[in-house]
């Protein structure tokens, strides 16, 4: 299994342009989450998913967007890239789907990506 | 609203010295609990967790207690090495709705040899 793995590793925009951060596992995982991390602020959530077809915003929304066709996959894409948006993203998922069960699940989380927006 | 409280770092040590990391929580009902540690350059990986009050976690040497009557759930460790210099995580899944993951800001460690 190569677990959840994410594109690219390092990406350097300027301040407009979009772009879509790809995740993918194949551990046949429900949930999927994205992540930013940024010094001093933690991990913070931005958007998860419970199944195909099912999104959900977290706690910091606002200039991303999501999508989940398969249960593989979950990219994350930028509408229009600004400064604030420099950080590290991690896409994580774990076992469990929608409702409370999965909550002691243990998540497992992809590399990274380290963007910088200019 | 949901939260996870760590005490700030950096935690510096010697080798072989003992190591306690502070967690504490704010959670409606009854959230599950764990330490995720990120290593230099790599994602998050689940350390422990503890699923209802009273449980301890542990893992390589690593122990935590979920204590609900404080809403704390302390990292620690008898004896440090170099190997576990790292940054750690404390976390709670929430249990109202759909469950979510709420990470604490993270605690660096740095142990020296």
């Amino acid at each position: 299994n190569a677990g959840v793995t994410q594109t690219p590793k390092f990406q350097v925009l300027k301040t407009g342009q979009s772009m879509t951060l790809q995740c993918a596992q194949d551990m046949n995982h429900e949930y999927m989450s994205w992540y930013r991390q940024d010094p001093g602020m933690g991990l913070r959530l931005i958007h998860y998913s419970v199944g195909a077809g099912i999104t959900d915003q977290g706690e910091v929304p606002n200039g991303y967007n999501v999508s989940r066709s398969t249960t593989e996959d979950f990219p994350l894409r930028l509408l229009s890239a600004a400064p604030s948006q420099t950080s590290v993203y991690f896409c994580a998922s774990s076992k469990g789907g929608a409702g409370l069960a999965g909550g002691t699940d243990t998540q497992y989380f992809g590399p990274g990506t380290r963007l910088t927006v200019l | 609203g949901n939260s996870v409280t760590q005490m700030e770092g950096p935690v510096t040590l010697s080798e072989e010295a003992f190591l306690t990391i502070n967690c504490t929580y704010t959670a409606t009902g009854y959230p599950s609990l764990f330490w995720y540690v990120q290593y230099p350059g790599e994602g998050l990986q689940l350390l422990l967790k503890a699923t209802k009050a009273d449980d301890k976690g542990s893992n390589k040497g690593f122990e935590a207690t979920y204590r609900k009557e404080t809403t704390s759930f302390h990292l620690e460790k008898g004896s440090v090495q170099v190997s576990d210099s790292a940054v750690y995580f404390c976390a709670l899944s929430t249990t109202s709705g759909t469950y979510k993951y709420i990470f604490g800001t993270g605690t660096r460690l740095k142990v020296l040899a």
